[in-house]
C-alpha cells in the first residue's frame, strides 16, 4: 500500500512565524502535490513537483514556497504565517506513469493566531 | 482549463435508502474522472476512477459512477447507504496528458441518519 505521511496532524503557530510542513511518500512516486482545503472551497492546489528540485506553481501559490531535495520528501514553507493561512493542508503523491489517481496523506490542520 | 461543479453541498439521506451525488465537469479536451471520499479528520481516499472503456465504473464500498460524455457528468450512486458512509465526497477531473493536475469540486457532505 502507498503511504503518504505528514509531519504533524495539528499545528498552532503565531503570525509572522516561519512554518514548515513536511510530507514523505514511500512509493518512489515522481509527482508530489500540496493542497489547502477550506470549507465550501474544496481542495486548491498550492504547488506541485514532477521531479527532484523541480517545482511548479499551482492555483494559489502566494505566501507559500516549496522544497524538494529528495524524491520522497516535499516540504511546504510559509515564510511568514498569517491568519488567512489557517487551513487544512493536504499532501499527495502520484506515479509518473500509469493511473492518474493521487494518494493523499492524513492532512495537517494549521491554526495561525 | 477545466472545472468541476458539485451542485449539492449537503445531501441528507436515511440509512438503506439510495443516494446520488451529482458531478458535472467542463473541459475542452479528453478527461479522466475521479471520486474521492474524506472521512472526518482523515485524508482523501480514492473511491473510483474513469480512465477509459466502460462508462459504468464500480468502486469500493458498493459505490458506482457513470460517465456521460454528452452531459459532461459523472454522478456517484449507491443503492443502499449505511451510517458509515457519512463523509465528504469530492469529484475531480484531470486532462489525459502526462503532466496532468487534478481539479476538484467543492465537495458534497453526505449525512446518513437512522
Amino acid at each position: 500500500d502507498v503511504k503518504v505521511t505528514q509531519s504533524s496532524r495539528y499545528l498552532v503557530k503565531r503570525t509572522g512565524e516561519k512554518v514548515f510542513l513536511e510530507c514523505v511518500q514511500d512509493m518512489d512516486h515522481e509527482n508530489m502535490f500540496w493542497y489547502r482545503q477550506d470549507p465550501g472551497l474544496g481542495l486548491r492546489l498550492i504547488y506541485f513537483s514532477y521531479d527532484v528540485k523541480m517545482k511548479e506553481k499551482g492555483d494559489i501559490p502566494e505566501g507559500y514556497s516549496v522544497s524538494r531535495e529528495k524524491k520522497e520528501r516535499f516540504s511546504l514553507i510559509l515564510e511568514s504565517a498569517s491568519t488567512n493561512q489557517t487551513s487544512m493542508y493536504l499532501c499527495a503523491s502520484r506515479p509518473g506513469t500509469g493511473g492518474r489517481e493521487q494518494y493523499f496523506g492524513p492532512g495537517t490542520r494549521l491554526t495561525v493566531t | 482549463a477545466q472545472s468541476v461543479t458539485q451542485l449539492d453541498s449537503q445531501v441528507p439521506v436515511f440509512e438503506e435508502a439510495p443516494v446520488e451525488l451529482r458531478c458535472n465537469y467542463s473541459s475542452s479536451v479528453s478527461v479522466y474522472l475521479f471520486w474521492y471520499v474524506q472521512y472526518p479528520n482523515q485524508g482523501l481516499q480514492l473511491l473510483l476512477k474513469y480512465l477509459s472503456g466502460s462508462t459504468l465504473v464500480k468502486g469500493i464500498n458498493g459505490f458506482e459512477a457513470e460517465f456521460n460524455k454528452s452531459q459532461t457528468s459523472f454522478h456517484l450512486r449507491k443503492p443502499s447507504v449505511h451510517i458509515s458512509d457519512t463523509a465528504e465526497y469530492f469529484c475531480a477531473v484531470s486532462n489525459t496528458g502526462t503532466a496532468s493536475k487534478l481539479t476538484f469540486g467543492t465537495g458534497t457532505r453526505l449525512q446518513v441518519t437512522l
